[in-house]
C-alpha cells in the first residue's frame, strides 16, 4: 500500500514558466513533508519541508502548498531553469509519532526544464 | 567537511556472496539510515540507528544487516546476496527529521 503517491512519472515545462509537482498522500498520521531533488549518479538533496500547521512555505523560487484536508501538497518552481530538470521526490513523516526518523517516499517525478 | 561517503561506488557480486556497503559521515548526526533505489519505486528505508548501539528496521529489512558502533559509521551487511537486491543503495544522515544528508551512493549488481 503506497502512502506517498506521485501520480505523474515525468513532466516538461519550458524555461521561465512554472512547474507543478504533486503528491498525495493517504497515512492522516503524516504531519511533515518534505520535497528532495535528485540528479543522475548523486544521492537526493533536499530541497524544501512544510509542518502540517501551515499551509505555505517559499524559499526563493520553491514554494511548497498543503492541503491538510485533500492528503494533497504541491510544488511550484517559479521560474523554472534547465538546471532545475532532475527527479524531484516528495516524502513524509509522522513528527509526533515515535517515528520521526522514518521518512516514507513517493516514486518521485522527472521534471524536463526545455531551453 | 566531506559530509556522507559510500564506498565503493559500483559492485557487481555472484548470487551467495556476501559483502559490506560502508558509509560514514563526519557531521556528528545521530540518526542514518540505508535506503534503496529500485526503478519506478522510489526510496525504501531498509535500516536506520538513531545513535550508536540502536538500530532498527524499516520498511524492507530482510536480507540486510546493520550495525552502529560509533556515531560515524553506519555499514549495511548483505550476508548472502541475491538477485533482487540488484539495486542503487544509499546511506543518509541527519541530525533532525527533517534534512537527511544522502550519500552519492552505490550501484549494486547481482548476477
Amino acid at each position: 500500500d503506497q502512502q506517498v503517491k506521485q501520480n505523474s512519472p515525468s513532466l516538461s515545462v519550458q524555461e521561465g514558466r512554472i512547474s507543478i509537482l504533486n503528491c498525495d498522500y493517504t497515512n492522516s498520521m503524516f504531519d511533515y513533508f518534505l520535497w528532495y531533488k535528485k540528479y543522475p549518479a548523486e544521492g537526493p538533496t533536499f530541497l524544501i519541508s512544510i509542518s502540517s500547521i501551515k499551509d505555505k512555505n517559499e524559499d526563493g523560487r520553491f514554494t511548497v502548498f498543503l492541503n491538510k484536508s485533500a492528503k494533497h501538497l504541491s510544488l511550484h518552481i517559479v521560474p523554472s531553469q534547465p538546471g532545475d530538470s532532475a527527479v524531484y521526490f516528495c516524502a513524509a513523516s509522522e513528527m509526533g509519532g515515535g517515528s520521526n526518523y522514518k521518512l516514507t517516499f513517493g516514486k518521485g517525478t522527472l521534471l524536463t526544464v526545455n531551453p | 567537511n566531506a559530509g556522507v561517503t559510500q564506498t565503493p561506488k559500483f559492485q557487481v557480486l555472484k548470487t551467495g556472496q556476501s559483502m559490506t556497503l560502508q558509509c560514514a559521515q563526519d557531521m556528528n548526526h545521530e540518526y542514518m539510515s540505508w535506503y534503496r533505489q529500485d526503478p519506478g519505486m522510489g526510496l525504501r528505508l531498509i535500516h536506520y540507528s538513531v545513535g550508536a548501539g540502536i538500530t532498527d528496521q524499516g520498511e524492507v529489512p530482510n536480507g540486510y544487516n546493520v550495525s552502529r558502533s560509533t556515531t560515524e559509521d553506519f555499514p549495511l551487511r548483505l550476508l548472502s546476496a541475491a538477485p533482487s537486491q540488484t539495486s542503487v543503495y544509499f546511506c543518509a544522515s541527519s541530525a533532525s527529521l527533517h534534512e537527511q544528508y544522502f550519500g552519492p551512493g552505490t550501484r549494486l549488481t547481482v548476477t
